[in-house]
């Protein structure tokens, strides 16, 4: 499975955009960028994934680079409640849809 | 997006003993998985549970520490054997449902092992 590379942590003011990096250069053509968040403790939570295009949806906004080695989760208006950690994944139908996660990303939202 | 319980929602055990943990789906799904998060850590996934045959466990992972059920295709449990405090952990469950990429988690079931 292609591995990611994460910043451990970043802050962000709250109504700002947070733009969180993903670095997968060897990523396979099959597989998917995966983007989930935990917040303490929960279960992780879907945010969004794509394969090639851009995509976004009610919570986010999913930028892949031309090349596909690296993404960038885009949260438009950053509140509190998206304080948790973030994790970029790339899966595809080759493994069986396992995810392996990484460390993530601390988001903190600042007030 | 599936609707995914787990039970218990917590425990807290014994060392020696063994703790059975259940997930149930509320629709039919396609992939289930069991993770592991250790204190502090990320996700590591256990298993794999497939319907009506034995689970497909990961590297440093075995059946007698960690025995999966899935009788159908809505309902598994994981079960935590002779237990030690380096059990201490949130167990989580996963589901993809049918002809869908996307991998849906459970609210997890936190482990402390005395």
């Amino acid at each position: 499975d292609a591995k990611t590379t994460q910043p451990p942590s970043m802050d962000c003011a709250e109504g700002r955009a947070a733009n969180l990096p993903c670095n997968h250069s060897t990523i396979s053509g099959n597989e998917y960028v995966y983007w989930y968040r935990q917040i303490h403790s929960q279960g992780p939570q879907y945010i969004i994934h794509g394969l090639k295009n851009n995509e976004t949806n009610e919570m986010a906004s999913l930028i892949i680079t031309e090349d596909r080695k690296s993404s960038t989760l885009i949260l438009p208006h950053a509140t509190l409640r998206d304080t948790a950690v973030y994790y970029c994944i790339v899966s595809g139908s080759s493994n069986t849809g396992k995810l392996i996660f990484g460390q993530g990303t601390t988001l903190q939202v600042k007030p | 997006s599936a609707v995914i319980s787990q039970k218990p929602s917590r425990d807290i055990c014994q060392r020696g003993t063994s703790l059975t943990i259940q997930c149930q789906v509320d629709s039919q799904v396609t992939m289930m998985f069991w993770y592991r998060q250790q204190p502090g850590q990320s996700l590591t996934l256990i298993a794999t549970a497939n319907q009506g045959s034995e689970a497909t466990y990961e590297s440093g992972f075995v059946i007698d520490k960690f025995p999966i059920s899935r009788p159908n295709l809505t309902f598994s449990t994981l079960t935590v054997s002779n237990m030690s405090p380096e059990d201490s952990s949130i167990y989580l469950c996963s589901v993809v449902g049918t002809g869908q990429e996307t991998q849906y988690f459970g609210p997890g079931t936190r482990l402390l092992v005395l």
